[in-house]
């Protein structure tokens, strides 16, 4: 049973540029949420989709946007990069009213 | 606002030996705790979690305690191998949404 997958492991970009983060959750699970890990720290909320539409939002700017898909899969969009963008992203699953994300590995991003 | 704070940030032990990791949260409206397991490269792993309903929970070698009138949680590891060095993170939530994260602990067991 694949758990939450996320693509690509590792990016790189300029800063002002924009990226789309990708990731399928486990099976069965229908609600994704996205956290952003910088170094060192814990992963802080980006924010939660289910059933398509944004549930609720942590504290970032308008710069970072989401979508979630019929088939449940979500991408993380981040406009206008800044070099503290740089962070291990996760996207983590779960069932609408379970408990007990499944994180995958993360994308690691480096805003240079 | 709503916070989790995390003690140890490091923790050595000897193999064999417990390990004890201790967590305070700020918003009493919490009422489910998960605890994490992340090793290098990897995301964070699911370990164990308690709900406010209950005071203590075990599984094998974790245990997890609850204090919801001082807001305390705390990991408690027996017996532990060198397969347990990771960092790990509690966390707390109001529901199923947002979980707010402490800032970790990396334990070494050393052998």
């Amino acid at each position: 049973d694949a758990g939450v997958t996320q693509s690509p492991t590792h990016l790189i970009k300029t800063r002002g540029q924009q990226v789309t983060l990708r990731c399928s959750p486990k099976s069965g699970h229908d609600t994704v949420s996205w956290y952003q890990q910088a170094l060192g720290q814990g992963p802080q909320f980006i924010f939660q989709y289910y059933e398509e539409e944004e549930r609720q939002r942590g504290n970032f700017p308008d710069r970072f946007s989401g979508h979630q898909f019929p088939n449940y899969s979500s991408e993380l969009n981040v406009n206008a990069l800044l070099l503290g963008d740089s962070a291990l992203y996760l996207c983590a699953s779960l069932t609408a009213w379970g408990y007990g994300y499944t994180f995958g590995s993360g994308t690691r991003l480096t805003v240079v | 606002g709503e916070n989790v704070e995390q003690h140890p940030s490091t923790l050595s032990v000897q193999e064999g030996d417990s390990a004890v990791i201790k967590c305070t949260y700020s918003d009493s409206a919490s009422n489910y705790f998960p605890w994490y397991k992340q090793e290098l490269g990897k995301g964070p792993q699911l370990i164990i979690d308690i709900r406010s309903n209950v005071g203590e929970k075990k599984d094998q070698r974790i245990a997890v305690t609850l204090n919801k009138t001082a807001k305390h949680f705390s990991l408690h590891i027996t017996e532990t191998q060198p397969e347990d060095s990771a960092v790990y993170f509690c966390a707390a939530s109001t529901g199923t949404y947002k979980y707010i994260f402490g800032t970790g602990t990396r334990l070494k067991v050393l052998a």
